[in-house]
């Protein structure tokens, strides 16, 4: 079957770094996608790897192992507007997305 | 860019009532769209998945007689749910994505239907 796990729910403190893993067997491998989803609201596009190594887009960075079935989505500088939910997705052999249960992090001040 | 329009945002009514959701591509051509269902604090749940001009692929479990999707344009899909009951009620969330597999969906701010 088809797998993507996260950790259910992650804290760290305003200013910090905090790493958000995701690892996943699927079908083949046609990208990989993370997700920003705030409580209540629809999801919003952060990143997409498809060659493994690291993306960097501001505070957010996202990485690709796909040897290992392996990605984290790095955030830097933390902020309290950062509080949301990150969402894991993979493009499988058939383009179908998978989507993983997603990741709460919690910001303290 | 890359907005998705999905009206309405919110919708309460009562039972028996068929309700229609409408998505658009406000700046892209829109090849494929997709329904999600998200109940609260669950993950999001695919629905069924629609190609412009074409029948949508429905996911197992999802009735496609009860979830009625045309995709009639490339910028334009609805989804319309008939004869809602309250175990409808949900956060009803499309999304659109060009052709190209580097591609990302992008979402609409979902609607929010609670059937009384």
């Amino acid at each position: 079957g088809q797998n993507i796990d996260q950790p259910t729910e992650m804290t760290a403190t305003e200013g910090a770094i905090v790493q958000i893993n995701c690892t996943y067997q699927t079908s083949g491998f046609n990208g990989l996608f993370w997700y920003q989803q705030h409580a209540g609201e629809a999801p919003t596009f952060l990143s997409y790897n498809v060659l493994d190594g690291l993306e960097e887009k501001g505070r957010f960075s996202s990485f690709l192992s796909r040897s290992k079935g392996y990605s984290y989505l790095l955030l830097k500088e933390l902020q309290m507007k950062d509080s949301a939910s990150y969402l894991c997705a993979v493009k499988d052999s058939n383009y179908q997305l998978i989507w993983g249960a997603g990741t709460k992090l919690i910001i303290k001040p | 860019g890359a907005v998705v329009s999905q009206h309405p945002s919110w919708v309460i009514c009562k039972s028996g009532t068929s309700v229609k959701i409408e998505c658009r591509s406000l700046d892209f051509q829109a090849t494929t769209m997709f329904w999600y269902r998200q109940f609260p604090k669950q993950s999001l749940m695919l629905m069924a998945t629609s190609n412009e001009g074409s029948k949508a692929t429905y996911e197992q479990g999802v009735e496609k007689d009860k979830f009625l999707i045309n995709h009639a344009s490339l910028t334009l899909s609805t989804l319309t749910v008939t004869s809602a009951h309250p175990e409808d009620s949900s956060f009803y969330i499309c999304s659109a994505a060009s052709r190209g597999e580097a591609q990302p969906q992008h979402f609409g701010d979902g609607t929010r239907l609670s059937i009384l």
